[in-house]
């Protein structure tokens, strides 16, 4: 399985900032994937970033809000624009398993709070 | 709509004894199923899949699962429960007809005391 590593592991913004969370991978990746756990929630999907081409959004999601880049097949940034405290949540990236193996494997995960 | 459900916000196990953990699943075509564990402060852990084949998988840490199609069920099992078992369990099945997407279900808090 990947070995997937996100920076930062938490941080506390203020309402209005901006945070980018980066996400690396020790093996290239065709799919990533950004997740959004609220307190006390499941994992809701936010979007798909494929290398080289835009990320795909899922429903209530968008990019002006959730932009991210994918600028090769180990890392990927999600960055949470004009936060407000609503915001506040665990976000991971995820990839699928090699070949046909269909799990994904997710990154510890960035513990945001918006003040 | 493909969805998972599981049923119980929390279960409490005494450890040694065995645990179960619930699952149903409603999807259209052959389900692909998955278990994770959370553990405090960290990210989600794969613990077992069934795609095809044996009814019964076995994944980490002594869990297992028994996928049943009548049902519509893949209740996640271990035989004797550890305390270090306490976590959160997630169920998950892939939605072919949304694009591939994993789809989770509530997840349920594990408890085992000693």
């Amino acid at each position: 399985s990947a070995v997937i590593s996100q920076k930062p592991s938490r941080d506390i913004c203020q309402r209005g900032t901006s945070l980018t969370i980066q996400c690396q991978v020790d093996s290239q990746v065709t799919m990533m994937f950004w997740y959004r756990q609220q307190p006390g929630q499941s994992l809701t999907l936010i979007a798909t970033a494929n290398q080289g081409s835009e990320a795909t959004y899922e429903s209530g999601f968008v990019i002006d809000k959730f932009p991210i880049s994918r600028p090769n097949l180990t890392f990927s940034t999600l960055t949470v624009s004009n936060m407000s405290p609503e915001d506040s949540s665990i976000y991971l990236c995820s990839v699928s398993g090699t070949g046909s193996s269909y799990e994904q494997y997710f990154g510890p995960g960035t513990r945001l709070t918006v003040t | 709509a493909q969805s998972v459900a599981q049923p119980e916000d929390q279960v409490n196990v005494a450890e040694g004894n065995p645990l179960t953990v619930k699952c149903t699943y409603s999807v259209s075509g052959n389900p692909y199923l998955f278990w994770y564990v959370q553990y405090p402060n960290r990210g989600l852990q794969f613990l077992l899949k069934y795609i095809t084949g044996d009814n019964l998988v076995k994944g980490s840490y002594g869990f297992e699962a028994e996928f049943n199609k009548s049902q519509t069920s893949f209740h996640l099992k271990k035989p004797s429960a550890l305390v270090s078992d306490s976590a959160l369990y997630f169920c998950a099945v892939i939605s072919y007809n949304q694009g591939g997407k994993l789809i989770f279900g509530q997840g349920t808090e594990l408890s085992v005391k000693p």
